[in-house]
């Protein structure tokens, strides 16, 4: 089956950038959507289709991917960032959406 | 405003029954294809079921084929989870979450979620 790795957690300090690596086997070739989830709170798209906003995201959210990787960005973070992050793709090989394994962003 | 509502969690036996519920609003239900997605306590989000905007497609997670049925009443704007034969490990809260085609399916609405315990 299909498995999306992710860091356990990634650090940043207030102000500065946050970059979340989300890695699976040629993942360059799917469509890749990045969810935020707060504590007790049900989970947010941020980014969809690999490096799109939602209306009403930031511009601060940014994503890329290729090859192996896909990658959230999170620029001039803030306190407000603090929480789960979660890629997201289609397996179209097993008709299954696949889940990442979580990051948890800590802003110091 | 558009909204999902779950409700029909609840604690349950090991190798009881529950059905879920997600009822609609603010949106054309009946033109979109609907999941339910499950974080158990402590844990990531997992893909549960999906179920296209007729009902004619269906997709299950394999820790779940075979005892949960995903349904939906286009009429009654309501999405459905018939979980049998329970197991403490679909201890989770259950979300309902829509894929929208403009975001190249990726799900931007989702309900609150609805608790479900499996214990003895």
């Amino acid at each position: 089956s299909y498995e999306l790795t992710q860091p356990l957690s990634v650090s940043v300090a207030l102000g500065q950038t946050a970059r979340i690596t989300c890695g699976g086997n040629n993942i360059g070739s799917k469509n890749v959507h990045w969810y935020q989830q707060k504590p007790g709170q049900a989970p947010v798209l941020v980014i969809y289709r690999d490096s799109n906003r939602p209306s009403g995201i930031p511009e601060r959210f940014s994503g890329s991917n290729s090859g192996n990787t896909a990658t959230l960005t999170i620029s001039r973070a803030q306190a407000g960032d603090e929480a789960d992050y979660y890629c997201q793709v289609w397996d179209s090989s097993t008709a299954r959406y696949v889940f990442g394994t979580g990051t948890k962003v800590t802003v110091l | 405003e558009v909204q999902l509502v779950e409700s029909g969690g609840g604690l349950v036996q090991p190798g009881g029954s529950l059905r879920l519920s997600c009822a609609a609003s603010g949106f054309t239900f009946s033109s979109y294809s609907m999941n339910w997605v499950r974080q158990a306590p402590g844990k990531g989000l997992e893909w549960v079921s999906y179920i296209s905007s007729s009902s004619s497609t269906i997709y299950y997670a394999d820790s779940v084929k075979g005892r949960f049925t995903i349904s939906r009443d286009n009429a009654k704007n309501s999405l459905y989870l018939q979980m049998n034969s329970l197991r403490d490990e679909d201890t989770a809260v259950y979300y309902c979450a829509r894929p929208h085609p403009t975001y190249g399916y990726g799900m931007d609405v989702w309900g609150q979620g609805t608790t479900v315990t499996v214990s003895s």
